[in-house]
């Protein structure tokens, strides 16, 4: 079986920019949990989703966004990009939301400049 | 504030020895705790969990010990092997939280052949 695939892999943008960041869950795993990973804060709870709607949003500005696809993929976007926003941005997926071991993807490294 | 704390950031442990991470955290409100592996450019990889209806979980060569009147799971790896040189996150959830999990911020773990 797969894993949690991240697209891309690397990512540069300048600020103010935007992004969208890609995540296909295991095949038949229907929750999709997004993660961002920085030295300063750790490893820091975004949004979750499962069937299409977002369960639970962390702490962050409106400036990060998600959706999840009827297939279960998933994607984040992140606006008007900032410098702090350079980050390591983990997805996982499992198969219901209901305290499951998360599988994680290997992430997506997004630098600002 | 950070709701889950693991102290030391750094560990070193001889191949063969005990190694035991610890994780303390604050919000009484959790009540399911999990530990989970990482190495360098790959996601986290889970471990081990724990309910808090229970003390002690135990798979294979780790264990993970909880103490909720003092607020605090260890992990113990028994014996210790070099392949387990990794950063280990302890995370903690609420019943009906989906898997929005608050993280530790981590600790190195390096065992030496």
């Amino acid at each position: 079986k797969a894993g949690v695939t991240q697209t891309p892999r690397y990512l540069i943008k300048t600020r103010g920019q935007q992004v969208t960041l890609s995540c296909s869950p295991i095949s038949g795993h229907r929750s999709v949990s997004w993660y961002q990973q920085t030295p300063g804060q750790g490893l820091q709870f975004l949004f979750e989703y499962f069937s299409e709607t977002q369960r639970n949003k962390g702490n962050f500005p409106g400036r990060f966004s998600g959706r999840q696809f009827s297939n279960s993929r998933s994607e984040m976007n992140v606006s008007t990009l900032e410098l702090g926003d350079s980050a390591l941005y983990l997805c996982a997926s499992s198969l219901q939301p209901t305290n499951e071991k998360l599988f994680f993807g290997s992430g997506t490294q997004l630098s600002v400049l | 504030d950070q709701q889950v704390k693991q102290n030391s950031p750094s560990l070193s442990v001889q191949e063969g020895r005990i190694s035991i991470l610890n994780c303390d955290y604050t919000n009484s409100m959790f009540d399911y705790f999990l530990w989970y592996k990482k190495y360098p450019a790959e996601g986290p990889t889970f471990l081990i969990s724990i309910s808090s209806i229970k003390d002690k979980n135990e798979d294979g060569r780790f264990t993970v010990f909880l103490n909720k009147s003092a607020k605090h799971l260890s992990l113990h790896i028994v014996p210790s092997q070099p392949g387990d040189s990794a950063v280990y996150f302890c995370a903690a959830n609420r019943d009906n939280a989906g898997n929005m999990l608050t993280f530790g911020g981590g600790t190195r773990l390096m065992v030496k052949p």
